[in-house]
């Protein structure tokens, strides 16, 4: 059965500082899906990773994926206040569903 | 785009109701799923559906069922609503055969309270 975990759970931070979220998956795969979620509303995509060694890189966020380590990252760079929100990894189970992890909710203090 | 849209924003009900949750998705996709999302437990699957009449349970399909009669519409049906099913429901859907570049896209989420 496939896990996720992501960590931290929480993350408090600072405008301008840079911090990393990490997403490890307990079977193999090679499909790894990050979404941002803000308070109230729903999931929306932010980056798909398909492949070892794949990197997506939109403004302060940037995804990697280690499919050997089952482990994906997603950096932030020099934080600003509207990054706060919930950012989920998901992992495709190999058959057409994600399995998501419980979500890392990022607050980011001027 | 595609747009998956949730009937209700906000719901209350009383315990023993029968509760119909409603989504729609506009693009033809052959995949919907329901979740529900709880603080601590992040999205946990209920059931999901791969084409018209077809079902499949997901983790938690306990106290639940679902209907698929047309392409468009997966509907999520709590048979006697009970408090701990109070909670965010989450309708996604997506392509059979572009999981992979697109993932899921996600309606706007249906907060129950079942009291």
């Amino acid at each position: 059965e496939l896990k996720v975990e992501q960590n931290p759970l929480f993350l408090s931070m600072q405008e301008g500082k840079n911090y990393t979220i990490y997403c490890n998956y307990s079977t193999t795969s090679d499909r790894l899906y990050w979404y941002r979620q803000d308070p109230g509303k729903s999931l929306e995509s932010l980056f798909v990773l398909l492949s070892n060694g794949a990197v997506k890189q939109e403004g302060r966020l940037m995804a990697s994926l280690d499919t050997k380590a089952r482990l994906s990252t997603l950096h932030i760079t020099a934080a600003v206040h509207d990054l706060s929100a919930t950012y989920f990894c998901a992992v495709d189970n190999g058959s057409e569903k994600l399995v998501f992890g419980k979500g890392t909710k990022l607050t980011v203090n001027p | 785009d595609v747009k998956v849209t949730q009937s209700s924003r906000y719901l209350v009900k009383r315990t023993g109701e029968k509760v119909f949750l409603e989504c729609v998705q506009d693009m033809d996709h052959e995949n919907m799923f329901w979740y529900r999302q709880d603080p601590g437990l992040g999205l946990r699957l209920i059931y999901f559906s791969y084409d018209v009449k077809m079902k499949e349970k997901g983790d938690i399909p306990e106290g639940y069922s679902v209907s698929r009669e047309k392409k468009e519409r997966f509907s999520l049906i709590l048979e006697s609503a009970s408090t701990n099913q109070t909670s965010m429901y989450l309708c996604a859907s997506s392509l059979l055969v572009a999981l992979p570049r697109h993932g899921y896209t996600f309606g706007s989420g249906t907060r129950l309270t079942v009291v």
